[in-house]
């Protein structure tokens, strides 16, 4: 079956650092990838998505690129801002047309930063 | 602004008492769907719709019960069945094919 692994948290950061967050996935296929980030006391919002090998997803300063080669989505940001202390799911969708899109969603990574 | 709403925000259930979570869509999506969120878990599908008068069981079902009677609407029942139902309770929508869901702010379930 499909399945996705992130890093386990948490990440603790300085504001203005480097961020990765590292996430490998098991599918058949080539599945569309999604990055969520969750704050506290809210449900998950779109962080940013890829549906093909090589793609870049961005948004907010957030980048991850589709690896197929190594089966892996890793969420990068070059200066992390307090503001981004949440909880980041990485997912995936396997390509189906017509029908539901059941995505399967890692175990989640927390990162707070710190000024 | 189009959106999923879901009520209440806060639930609390008595020892052997069915509740019902609300979910509303105007994104005009055609599935729906309820995840379970643990602490430290990722999420866990409960249930799924594809279209009106249509669900399927997610991974852990039992215990839960849906209907879909309207496009925009997907209540989800907790039933006295459910033995551990404290949770964070999430419900999305997308378009069909591989496409994001759009999730609303949650459910927290709580045991009186």
């Amino acid at each position: 079956g499909n399945s996705v692994t992130q890093m386990e948290g948490p990440v603790t950061l300085s504001e203005e650092a480097f961020l990765t967050i590292n996430c490998t996935y098991t599918a058949t296929g080539y599945p569309s990838l999604f990055w969520y980030v969750q704050y506290p006391g809210e449900g998950l919002q779109l962080l940013l998505k890829a549906t093909k090998a090589d793609d870049k997803g961005s948004n907010k300063g957030f980048e991850a690129t589709y690896r197929k080669e190594t089966t892996s989505f890793h969420l990068e940001k070059g200066s992390v801002q307090v503001s981004d202390s949440a909880v980041y799911f990485c997912a995936l969708a396997p390509r189906r047309t017509g029908t539901a899109s059941k995505l399967t969603f890692g175990t989640g990574t927390r990162l707070q930063v710190t000024l | 602004d189009g959106g999923i709403t879901q009520s209440p925000k806060y639930l609390f259930r008595k020892e052997g008492q069915n509740v019902t979570l609300s979910c509303e869509q105007n994104l005009n999506h055609d599935a729906m769907y309820w995840y379970r969120q643990d602490p430290g878990q990722g999420l866990r599908l409960i249930y799924y719709s594809q279209i009106v008068n249509d669900f399927q069981k997610g991974d852990i079902a039992e215990g839960y019960s849906v209907s879909r009677e309207k496009k925009e609407s997907f209540p989800l029942t907790v039933t006295s069945a459910q033995k551990n139902p404290t949770a964070f309770y999430l419900c999305a929508s997308s378009t069909v094919g591989n496409q994001p869901q759009h999730f609303g702010d949650g459910t927290r379930l709580s045991i009186l």
